[in-house]
């Protein structure tokens, strides 16, 4: 079955400092990836997504994540984090049949950002 | 811009009682989701509506949850009885038609946050 593995739980980062977040999924086939963030008392927004193509691929608020096929990871990263960034960051695969695939989230990494 | 709505926002009940949420999709969208999240997980899907027939309740916990869509627009979720394990965020999604393509995006609502004692 289709799953996601964020490692990290939390991350301080610091402002003005670039940013990683870790995503490793498990699927058969080339899969559809997302990044989602959801600030505290919000729902999810959704930051990028891949399907195919190019493996770099840029979102909303100056993120970027790249899909390596050979490492099964789909990392998202942003250059200079905002204190505005911190926030909870979801991972999800899309998974099941097509024409009815769904949303498959990690555990999610919440962000801190100090001053 | 066009958000989904739900309500309430919180909702705070005692164990064995009843409970409903509200999600009003996005005006024209199809297909309509209900997730649970509980405090320190992602999202989990439960269920899946094409305008008014479920699709995917396979995680729906059918003896104490129900939903409905009657008229393929705005959607309930019921529990009854109310047990401890569901105090999570319920969170209410939709898109244009079903499935996962680079044209098809699920927006979320702000959800609604259950506690139950």
């Amino acid at each position: 079955a289709q799953s996601v593995t964020q490692p990290d739980i939390h991350i301080t980062v610091s402002e003005g400092a670039s940013l990683e977040l870790r995503c490793n999924y498990s699927y058969g086939a080339t899969p559809y990836l997302f990044w989602y963030v959801q600030s505290p008392g919000q729902g999810l927004q959704l930051l990028l997504k891949y399907f195919s193509g190019d493996t770099l691929v840029q979102g909303i608020k100056g993120f970027e994540a790249e899909f390596k096929r050979s490492q099964s990871s789909f990392n998202l990263r942003k250059p200079s984090v905002h204190w505005s960034d911190a926030a909870e960051y979801f991972c999800a695969v899309g998974a099941g049949n097509t024409g009815f695939q769904k949303l498959v989230f990690g555990t999610g990494t919440r962000l801190l950002v100090s001053p | 811009e066009a958000e989904v709505a739900q309500s309430p926002r919180y909702k705070i009940t005692e164990k064995s009682q009843a409970v409903a949420f509200w999600c009003d999709p996005i005006s024209g969208h199809a297909t309509l989701y209900w997730y649970r999240q509980i405090l320190g997980q992602g999202p989990e899907l439960l269920v899946q509506f094409q305008d008014e027939s479920v699709v995917d309740d396979s995680q729906l916990p059918k003896d104490r949850f129900s939903a409905e869509r009657l008229k393929g627009v705005d959607s309930t979720l019921k529990i009854q009885p109310a047990e401890l394990g569901d105090s999570a965020m319920y969170l209410c999604a939709s898109s244009l038609v079903p499935g996962l393509s680079s044209y098809n995006e699920q927006f979320f609502g702000p959800g609604t946050r259950l506690t139950v004692l």
